[in-house]
């Protein structure tokens, strides 16, 4: 079974600062994806960024952008100038042959 | 384009109850996944459905169980609920099964079991 790690419970930035969030997982399928979602307190799941195994390019989502991999297994999100707006709960998630598999999340606080 | 409808928002049940939770995909959207979340336990996988039939399945016991129909709506039941089976659940669709759209996530059902 693959397995999701978010080893940063909680981080705080500044905002208009840059923030990176750490992902590590663990598989030995060699075709999945992995996507990063956010979660405000309003519980909606927001699907932030996408990236396929099989591109070796970073996928950029305006102020979203990954660093992707493959090798050592990790998928980072950053933020650029971060906005009070994404405070939030933020999942890493591994899309395989079990289904969806979610790391336990990172708490963004964005101080003003 | 509406979103990922889920029915009810909350939900209070006794413990030994059964409960059936709704969730209407995006239109067009074949794929239908469950999640359980909780505090403790974090985001689960359930199970997926894609075209009717059941193509995955979460570590979860027997009493947990779900279907998908022709108009790709999908149900979850949970029979003889626990204290334990207190938590958010999560429906999510995607247009294809285990495709690189990512899932559309619905607001979720706050189960609470008394």
């Amino acid at each position: 079974a693959q397995t999701v790690t978010q080893s940063q419970p909680e981080m705080s930035v500044q905002e208009a600062e840059t923030v990176t969030l750490s992902c590590t997982y663990d598989t030995s399928e060699s075709d999945y994806y992995l996507f990063w979602y956010k979660q405000p307190p309003s519980r909606q799941m927001i699907l932030v960024i996408r990236q396929e195994a099989y591109k070796q390019q970073n996928a950029t989502e305006n102020r979203f952008s990954v660093n992707f991999q493959k090798a050592a297994k990790s998928f980072s999100l950053k933020i650029s100038d971060s906005q009070l707006g994404d405070a939030a709960m933020y999942f890493c998630a591994y899309s395989g042959a079990d289904g969806l598999t979610f790391g336990k999340g990172t708490h963004l606080i964005i101080q003003p | 384009k509406a979103g990922v409808t889920q029915t009810p928002r909350y939900l209070i049940k006794t413990r030994g109850q059964q409960v059936t939770l709704s969730c209407s995909p995006i239109s067009g959207h074949r794929s239908v996944s469950w999640y359980q979340q909780t505090p403790g336990q974090g985001l689960q996988f359930l199970f997926e459905y894609f075209s009717e039939t059941q193509r995955n399945k979460g570590n979860f016991p027997g009493r947990f169980s779900g279907r998908q129909f022709s108009n790709s709506r999908s149900e979850m039941n949970v029979s003889t609920l626990e204290l334990g089976d207190s938590a958010l659940y999560l429906c999510a669709s995607s247009l294809l099964y285990r495709g690189p759209y990512g899932y559309t996530f619905g607001s979720g059902t706050r189960l609470t079991v008394v």
